[in-house]
């Protein structure tokens, strides 16, 4: 069955520090994954979304993943984080239904502090 | 503005009571989904609906039932909700296959 992992539940950073939140998925052919981010009180935005081609993704917010088939992993990075990014991060990937892929698989995720 | 919206958006109820939560998206989209959100658990898919009079479960749909009898709306049904069932709904629609997921503010219910 497809799974996702996010193994951070809660990371704390530094305004202007790096950051890379971790996501490995189980799936045996290439899957469509996503990053969704969730503010406090709010929805879910989507930040960056892989299906094929260029293993480096950009998204919005100045984010990026990265897709490693070898470690079936999609980690989420940002090279200098503001305190706007304080939020909870969801990774997802896609369901397979006979080939149709329309719904999501959640990891639990990796809710992000920032210290000023 | 392509949009996904619930109604409402927080209620409190009482075990038992029926309850629906609306949902519409005017994107035209024929995938729809609900998922509720847990802390810790993060977000688990309740039903899905891959187009009008097409519904299936998803991981968590006991105590849930949905229709989709317009393609941009697609309600949530508590027919006698519980307080395990207190929890932060989202509803989602997405184009036909491999499309992104558009989801909608949330529902917050609370079932005393």
């Amino acid at each position: 069955a497809q799974s996702v992992t996010q193994p951070d539940i809660h990371i704390t950073v530094s305004e202007g520090a790096s950051l890379e939140l971790r996501c490995n998925y189980s799936y045996g052919a290439t899957p469509y994954l996503f990053w969704y981010v969730q503010s406090p009180g709010q929805g879910l935005q989507l930040l960056l979304k892989y299906f094929s081609g260029d293993t480096l993704v950009q998204g919005i917010k100045g984010f990026e993943a990265e897709f490693k088939r070898s470690q079936s992993s999609f980690n989420l990075r940002k090279p200098s984080v503001h305190w706007s990014d304080a939020a909870e991060y969801f990774c997802a990937v896609g369901r397979v239904y006979g080939g149709s892929q329309g719904n999501l698989i959640f990891g639990k995720g990796t809710k992000l502090s920032v210290k000023p | 503005e392509a949009q996904v919206t619930q109604n409402p958006r927080y209620l409190i109820t009482v075990t038992g009571k029926k309850l629906t939560v609306t949902c519409s998206q005017n994107m035209n989209h024929e995938y729809m989904s609900w998922y509720r959100q847990d802390p810790g658990l993060g977000l688990r898919q309740i039903y899905y609906s891959m187009n009008v009079e097409v519904t299936d479960k998803g991981d968590v749909p006991e105590g849930y039932k949905v229709s989709r009898k317009e393609k941009r709306n697609f309600p949530l049904i508590l027919e006698s909700p519980s307080p395990n069932q207190t929890s932060l709904y989202f509803c989602a629609s997405s184009a036909a296959k491999q499309e992104t997921q558009y989801f909608g503010p949330g529902t917050r219910l609370l079932v005393l």
